[in-house]
């Protein structure tokens, strides 16, 4: 049973394009995030979701949107894809719990903008 | 500005030896300091994981250092395999409403058979 998945696990694309990257977890968790990791493996928070309300936003352009359905699924819309965006996405879960901050995740979506 | 500082950037150790991954921090309100091991082409998955009311934590093979007054912890790898060769993490995050976890810039770890 996968924890937290993601779709695609690749995507390349042009420069200017619109693309979206959907996250699903079947832990019952209540909070989401997305993370970037750039090509020096540097791992930063971008956003961060509570049943479904944003809670943390870190500095990202406006042309990344996050959207959760419900608090099983965050996704990730990019508009106006910059070569600057290429770069591993990661989804990730954990328990709204002080005691279980453990964060589980998916196994990245590799974005290349060429 | 790092919040997290971690060192070194990569390290060869050979099979048996022991690996040493350091970490810094700034910020006295994180509470929560995990470690992040991850695979060529996989996710970061928790390691080990400290809190700051003890000194140190140990798990098989890995064992957490914390010296809140000097705001460091650090990673051993005892008995060091070729298995563990992977990209390691740490990580910090404040006892605030919702965790967020920031990252050191990740040490890649190469155990020569």
């Amino acid at each position: 049973d996968t924890a937290v998945s993601q779709t695609p696990k690749y995507l390349v694309t042009q420069m200017g394009n619109d693309k979206s990257i959907k996250c699903e977890q079947n832990l019952g968790h209540d909070t989401m995030y997305w993370y970037k990791q750039d090509s020096k493996k540097f791992l930063k928070i971008m956003f961060s979701y509570n049943n479904k309300e944003l809670i943390i936003n870190e500095t990202v352009p406006n042309r990344f949107s996050p959207k959760s359905p419900d608090k099983a699924h965050l996704n990730l819309h990019i508009n106006s894809l910059e070569l600057g965006d290429s770069a591993v996405y990661f989804c990730a879960s954990s328990q709204d719990n002080p005691q279980e901050e453990t964060q589980y995740f998916g196994p990245g979506t590799r974005l290349l903008v060429l | 500005q790092q919040q997290v500082k971690q060192s070194p950037q990569s390290l060869i150790v050979q099979k048996g030896g022991i690996s040493i991954i350091n970490c810094a921090y700034e910020n006295t309100a994180f509470d929560y300091f995990p470690w992040y091991q991850q695979f060529p082409g996989k996710g970061p998955a928790l390691l080990i994981a400290i809190r700051p009311d003890v000194s140190e934590k140990k798990e098989g093979r890995f064992t957490i250092s914390f010296n809140k007054s000097a705001k460091q912890f650090s990673l051993h790898i005892m008995d060091s395999q070729p298995g563990d060769s992977a990209t390691y993490f740490c990580a910090a995050s404040e006892e605030s409403g919702y965790s967020t976890l920031t990252f050191g810039k990740g040490t890649m770890l190469l155990v020569s058979p």
